[in-house]
């Protein structure tokens, strides 16, 4: 089993859809929950960032992170279409990039 | 402001030659590192850097040198090429201590070895 798995899409929304993207992950150590985006032919930007269980919200964008789970999520309101990229999850047990394991990436596609 | 400089954007290799990715910041971020980004598998670790002077390697350092002579740079090198290392690779830095915050990331080396 991979330690963080995100299933590939592509996933393919209309614009104002709201989307749902989800990452698993399988170590219970697993503190600190990123989500990187990343455009085609560009490298990954920060998108969010969370500690431990609970959801963040930052405009049209809201992490939530379920442990017991072991269940990441990222939901887009409203979604646009400059919204359409790949969506990295990124855990980590302490806070320190040598130890953030990246998911393979969902790729997302707004459609006007 | 520059950020995560990547140089060259593409190259095509021969297996069995050598070549140096470079790499360049101006954030004076103390922590770089180099990834490599292959359909399916996520951004793998390839080396890293907490300070000139410190590497250590990450997940799949095989096949690959770095050397961190200054906090500006942090060039990869390909020893011996091989086909496997064909991939996207990225170099990434981040500040250390303080709050947890973003890498930030280069454009990007799109590598393919024949």
């Amino acid at each position: 089993q991979k330690e963080v798995e995100q299933d590939p899409g592509p996933l393919s929304v209309p614009e104002g859809a709201i989307v749902s993207l989800n990452c698993t992950y399988s170590n219970s150590a697993f503190q600190y929950f990123m989500w990187y985006r990343q455009y085609s032919r560009k490298g990954p930007e920060l998108l969010m960032y969370t500690y431990s269980s609970g959801n963040k919200e930052d405009g049209r964008f809201t992490a939530q992170v379920d442990k017991s789970s072991k269940y990441i999520s990222l939901f887009i309101r409203d979604s646009q279409p400059s919204d359409s990229a790949t969506y990295l999850c990124a855990p980590t047990v302490r806070p320190s990039y040598d130890k953030v394991i990246f998911g393979p990436g969902t790729s997302l596609s707004v459609i006007p | 402001n520059a950020g995560v400089t990547q140089t060259p954007k593409f190259q095509v290799l021969k297996t069995g030659q050598s070549m140096t990715l470079q790499c360049a910041q101006d954030m004076n971020h103390e922590y770089m590192s180099w990834y490599r980004q292959d359909p399916g598998m996520g951004l793998r670790l390839i080396h890293y850097s907490v300070g000139a002077g410190i590497t250590d390697q990450g997940e799949v350092p095989n096949g690959y040198n770095v050397s961190r002579s200054t906090t500006e740079d942090f060039p990869l090198r390909l020893l011996s090429a091989a086909p496997s290392q064909t991939s996207v690779y990225f170099c990434a830095s981040s500040s250390i201590g303080g709050t947890f915050g973003e890498a930030f990331f280069g454009q990007g080396t799109r590598l393919t070895v024949v």
